[in-house]
């Protein structure tokens, strides 16, 4: 079983600055690596897969980069609408995908 | 525009049963690979089960192996999660979600989830 870890926990963040998110998986997953947006109430909505390639409608100030165990996903400048969970997501090894238990980013 | 509805979550004792349905458009159903994920309250997601368009390939967590059993119909657009023997730990949102089309492949779409409360 692959362990996705991510940091931090909770990361407090104010409007307009930027955000950076961590993701490390137990063992290499190559670019194999999906983001996650999930706002209270609502499903999870795909942000980037790839590692690196946002998907259909996302805004650009959503970045992915990593390969292998270690992933970020950085923010450039935070709007009111990206406060949420943030999840990694490893699907080298399909289809036993496995998630990171979730990065919460709130309002500084 | 795709669409994925989840339906038929409640309340169930422990040991009993449920079946849970997800009704698709917007897309072709039997193109595409589905798979079932769950969310217990306040905690992150968990992949449950996986079903390929054809059904031809059928794969389980170990968490459910056994007592789950995903399913679908392409004529009615639906997919399916029986769950049997139900226990506290079961207890959570339950979401389909479509696999992308490319290899290998990442949740794509996501219906909004219903809920599956197992206690006496």
């Amino acid at each position: 079983e692959i362990v996705m870890t991510q940091s931090p926990a909770t990361l407090s963040v104010s409007p307009g600055e930027r955000a950076t998110l961590s993701c490390r998986a137990s063992q290499s997953v190559s670019s194999n690596l999906a983001w996650y947006q999930q706002k209270p109430g609502q499903a999870p909505r795909l942000l980037i897969y790839g590692a690196s390639t946002r998907a259909t409608g996302i805004p650009a100030r959503f970045s992915g980069s990593g390969s292998g165990t270690e992933f970020t996903l950085t923010i450039s400048s935070l709007q009111s609408e990206d406060f949420a969970v943030y999840y990694c997501q490893q699907y080298n090894n399909w289809p036993l995908y496995s998630f990171g238990q979730g990065t919460k980013l709130e309002i500084k | 525009e795709v669409q994925l509805v989840e339906s038929g979550g409640g309340l169930v004792k422990p040991g009993g049963s449920l079946r849970l349905s997800c009704a698709a458009s917007g897309f072709t159903f039997s193109s595409y690979s589905m798979n079932w994920v769950r969310q217990a309250p306040g905690k992150g997601l968990e992949w449950v089960s996986s079903i390929s368009s054809s059904s031809s390939y059928i794969y389980y967590a170990d968490s459910v192996k056994g007592r789950f059993t995903i399913s679908r119909d392409n004529a009615k657009n639906s997919l399916y999660l029986q769950m049997n023997s139900l226990r506290a730990e079961d207890t959570a949102v339950y979401y389909c979600a479509r696999e992308s089309t490319i290899f290998p492949y990442y949740f794509d779409y996501w219906g909004q989830g219903t809920l599956v409360t197992v206690s006496s």
